[in-house]
């Protein structure tokens, strides 16, 4: 079946500085979503990555989908304190199957 | 426009017990999903509805869980009897359109089974 890996897991970071967390699937992937829960909350729609190789920006934070469309990052620069959360991504491969990566849960210190 | 609606939020049952969750999507979403979250895992995806119709149900324990979608709008996730590993946020969620679309999730229910 289709493997999820995410990493790191925790990601503890400096208020100002910038983190990257990766995502890899064991299959090839039609699209590639990521989604943020806040603390207590729900998971939020961050961004969706079709075509190999794309990258999309929202303010500070970057996405990006490998060539091979099996592996997928998201980059945040200049962290603050809003940022904290856990960030999913979420797999659809080819077959329609769905599944979510375990998270890189984000803490902040100021 | 309003969200994904869930009830109740919280339940708290004994082991052995039943349960149940509603989940009322955006109005126009075909398609719904029902999510088990254990604490400190990523959401795992038990079923999913195209309207009324199954898409996909084959992380659902078919021995314990049941759902439907009545009349491809509200949706009800069963649970009987309940097992200790059990205990989850249930998150219902919805998309406009097929699988590749955002989703847009409820506030969910915690259930705790003691």
């Amino acid at each position: 079946g289709q493997q999820v890996m995410q990493i790191p897991q925790y990601q503890h970071v400096q208020e100002g500085e910038d983190f990257t967390t990766y995502c890899n699937s064991s299959t090839t992937l039609s699209n590639i979503q990521w989604y943020k829960q806040r603390p207590g909350g729900h998971p939020v729609f961050l961004i969706q990555l079709v075509k190999s190789g794309e990258v999309k920006k929202q303010k500070r934070l970057t996405f990006q989908f490998g060539e091979a469309k099996k592996n997928s990052s998201l980059h945040i620069t200049a962290t603050q304190t809003t940022d904290v959360g856990t960030y999913f991504c979420y797999l659809v491969t080819n077959d329609y199957k769905l599944s979510f990566g375990a998270g890189t849960t984000v803490t902040v210190r100021a | 426009e309003a969200g994904v609606a869930q009830s109740p939020r919280y339940k708290i049952i004994e082991k052995r017990q039943s349960v149940a969750f509603w989940c009322n999507p955006i109005s126009g979403h075909a398609t719904l999903y029902w999510y088990q979250q254990i604490l400190g895992q990523g959401p795992k995806l038990l079923i999913q509805f195209q309207n009324n119709g199954v898409v996909d149900d084959s992380q659902l324990p078919k021995d314990r869980f049941s759902a439907e979608r009545l009349k491809g709008v509200d949706s009800t996730l069963k649970i009987q009897p309940a097992k200790l590993e059990d205990s989850a946020v249930y998150l219902c969620a919805s998309s406009l359109g097929d699988t590749y679309n955002e989703q847009f999730f409820g506030p969910g229910t915690r259930l705790t089974v003691l």
